[in-house]
């Protein structure tokens, strides 16, 4: 079955300290996706990033970085120099090949990791 | 232009009353859900449908009723309230039912039973 795991619950950094947000998953599938969500304390859930279980390659978005390692099943979230407009819960989600493939069609959350930077 | 909105934003309730929630997405996808954010912050998936037909029911009570008028709306109607449906409401949608597309999710419905 599909599993993600946060370890990590929350975790509270000053501004311009690097932070990295742990995600492990379990998967039966050899095609899957992994996400990154934001949700800040407005409420909305912002889509941050998708990676297919194909593409390891390491990606880079600004002060952002994801590290996805098939080998210990790990889909980390890198924040560098945080910003106090970081603060939010990030989730960690993945979905398996779709019907197709005989998998779901849904997205199995991790239960969330608390950021707070602090001025 | 809002992808995914969803009404009302915010939702008070005595228990036992019948609501319903609206969904409408303006990015042509084929595919919407819904999902159920407790007050631990937990996301779990309820419904999916794909073009107007049910895909994914996920364990919920038959109090909860999607119902997908064309494949721009999925509208989430409760039956009979209870303490325990108080939780954000997020509807989303996707644009093929492959499991493999960024669901896109709306504001969500803050709802609150009494």
């Amino acid at each position: 079955a599909q599993k993600v795991t946060q370890a990590q619950t929350e975790i509270s950094v000053v501004e311009k300290e690097d932070v990295t947000l742990d995600c492990v998953y379990e998967t039966r599938d050899t095609t899957y996706y992994l996400f990154w969500y934001k949700q800040p304390p407005s409420g909305e859930l912002v889509f941050l990033i998708r990676r297919n279980s194909f593409d390891e390659q390491n990606e880079i978005s600004g002060r952002y970085s994801w590290n996805f390692q098939k080998s210990t099943s790990s889909f980390n979230f890198t924040i560098t120099a945080s910003q106090v407009v970081d603060s939010a819960v990030y989730f960690c989600a993945l979905s398996e090949g779709g019907w197709l493939q005989g998998g779901s069609e849904k997205l199995v959350f991790g239960k969330g990791m608390k950021l707070t930077v602090n001025p | 232009d809002t992808a995914v909105s969803q009404t009302p934003k915010y939702l008070v309730t005595q228990m036992g009353n019948d609501k319903s929630i609206k969904c409408e997405q303006n990015l042509g996808h084929d595919t919407m859900y819904w999902y159920k954010q407790d007050s631990k912050k937990f996301l779990k998936i309820m419904f999916s449908y794909n073009n107007k037909e049910l895909i994914i029911n996920e364990t919920v009570p038959n109090r909860f009723s999607p119902k997908s008028p064309d494949k721009a709306h999925l509208n989430l109607h409760i039956n009979s309230l209870e303490l325990g449906d108080s939780a954000v409401y997020f509807c989303a949608s996707s644009p093929q039912r492959e499991g493999l597309e960024t669901q896109y999710f709306g504001p969500g419905t803050r709802l609150l039973v009494l």
